[in-house]
């Protein structure tokens, strides 16, 4: 089992250019969920799927973010434009049911300058 | 609805103990805990549902008090490799236990 995996590690980018996160969750998983990470806010949770289904996208923070889940094993997080204050480090995470823990990928560094 | 987690930083020699406490201002279906190392993602340790349960792992255990809307992770004679960020999840219904809201964290530091 190669867990959750996120590309990329880091990503660099100019404020306004639009940057896609990816993420691939652990096969079987039924749930997979974005969160973002800063030291001020902590762990935010920002969308989950249930079988490839957005069910909750209450924290999305604006407009110019959008996921998607085309299918079981891949799920995109893009953001245009992008801004400085969405630096941060993104993580997906995916679980097989309720009840069980989180298995987080390695997330993305993200910088915007 | 951001639990509430205390203390917010320790510092420990090996060997000494320490607890970590979470605290809801809403009633709680589940708490997780999971420990994160510098430049890592998060790990799971454990899991504890609603009917006030005690769970343990080596030597980390946890309890979860519905009533009063808390959990506590113990970590008994801490090793150097317990070294890390602490953080609670917590859900708020059966229906939405897939959806964890986080502390903000306890730095754990131990010392030789």
């Amino acid at each position: 089992d190669a867990g959750v995996i996120q590309s990329p590690r880091h990503e660099v980018t100019e404020m306004g250019q639009e940057v896609t996160l990816r993420c691939k969750p652990i096969s079987g998983h039924d749930y997979l969920f974005w969160y973002r990470q800063t030291m001020m806010r902590g762990l935010e949770l920002l969308i989950y799927f249930n079988n490839n289904v957005p069910i909750d996208d209450s924290g999305m923070p604006e407009d110019r973010f959008s996921a998607k889940m085309p299918n079981a094993s891949f799920s995109t997080l893009k953001i245009q434009p992008s801004e400085p204050r969405d630096s941060a480090v993104y993580f997906c995470a995916s679980i097989r049911r309720q009840g069980h823990g989180y298995t987080f990928g390695s997330g993305t560094r993200l910088t915007v300058v | 609805q951001q639990p509430v987690q205390s203390p917010q930083a320790v510092i420990l020699r090996e060997g000494e103990d320490a607890v970590i406490n979470c605290s809801s201002s809403k009633a709680l279906y589940s708490v997780h805990w999971y420990r994160q190392k510098h430049g890592e993602a998060p790990v799971f340790l454990m899991i504890l549902l609603k009917g006030g349960e005690q769970k343990g792992h080596d030597k980390i255990s946890a309890s979860f008090n519905e009533k009063k809307q808390q959990s506590s992770l113990y970590l008994t004679a801490s090793q150097l490799s317990y070294s890390g960020t602490y953080f609670c999840g917590t859900a708020l219904t059966q229906g939405g236990s897939e959806k964890l809201v986080f502390g903000k964290g306890m730095k754990l530091t131990v010392n030789p």
